[in-house]
């Protein structure tokens, strides 16, 4: 089976950083994920991390290190839109596992 | 426009009548899947396929079934609806399985059981 981690929430103010961690046990993996999920509405894809390291994308990016079985979502720069649910998920053999999610709140 | 088509986005039905939720994609896309969301459990995966006649169990198919006879469908059954069925179920797709690309989301299946 799986396990996979993340906080429940973090609060943090427009402009700042935020860093979302992941663990996870797993009997297999493929890669890790990374989705944004605002309320009511369909995830929408961020990141994918296969190899160990840090992959930038604009304000956001992902790093992985699976022999510590760790991920982590830096998003930078803040705004407003960025309030949102962010859910990791490790996938392995065709089987995708996501976490509970982390809610995400920006404040002015 | 490349999309996940679901239907019904809302559904109240009552106890043990079967119903069907489509998801169709044009993105030709091999992998289809299925997951429910409820509250503090986050996304928990039904069913997946990795190509046409081809399905497999997720974490949670108990009381689901899919077929996939065509690449671009890949209907959710359930064939006597319980009240912790009540839940919100997306369809998702991507190419050859989600070790090579993002998966595309659906806009979501709310499911109400009475």
């Amino acid at each position: 089976g799986q396990n996979i981690d993340q906080p429940t929430e973090m609060t943090a103010t427009e402009g700042a950083i935020v860093q979302i961690n992941c663990t996870y046990q797993t009997s297999g993996f493929n890669g890790l994920f990374w989705y944004q999920q605002h309320a009511g509405e369909a995830p929408t894809f961020l990141s994918y991390n296969v190899l160990d390291g840090l992959e930038e994308k604009g304000r956001f990016s992902s790093f992985l290190s699976r022999s510590k079985g760790y991920s982590y979502l830096l998003l930078k720069e803040l705004q407003m839109k960025d309030s949102a649910s962010y859910l990791c998920a490790v996938h392995s053999w065709g089987k995708l596992q996501f976490g509970a999610g982390t809610q995400v709140v920006v404040t002015p | 426009e490349a999309q996940v088509t679901q239907n019904p986005r809302y559904l109240i039905t009552v106890t043990g009548k079967k119903l069907t939720v489509t998801c169709s994609q044009n993105m030709n896309h091999e992998y289809m899947s299925w997951y429910r969301q409820d509250p503090g459990l986050g996304l928990r995966q039904i069913y997946y396929s990795m190509n046409v006649e081809v399905t497999d169990k997720g974490d949670v198919p108990e009381g689901y079934k899919v077929s996939r006879k065509e690449k671009r469908n890949f209907p959710l059954i359930l064939e006597s609806p319980s009240p912790n069925q009540t839940s919100l179920y997306f369809c998702a797709s991507s190419v050859e399985g989600s070790n090579t690309g993002e998966l595309f989301f659906g806009e979501g299946s709310r499911l109400t059981v009475l």
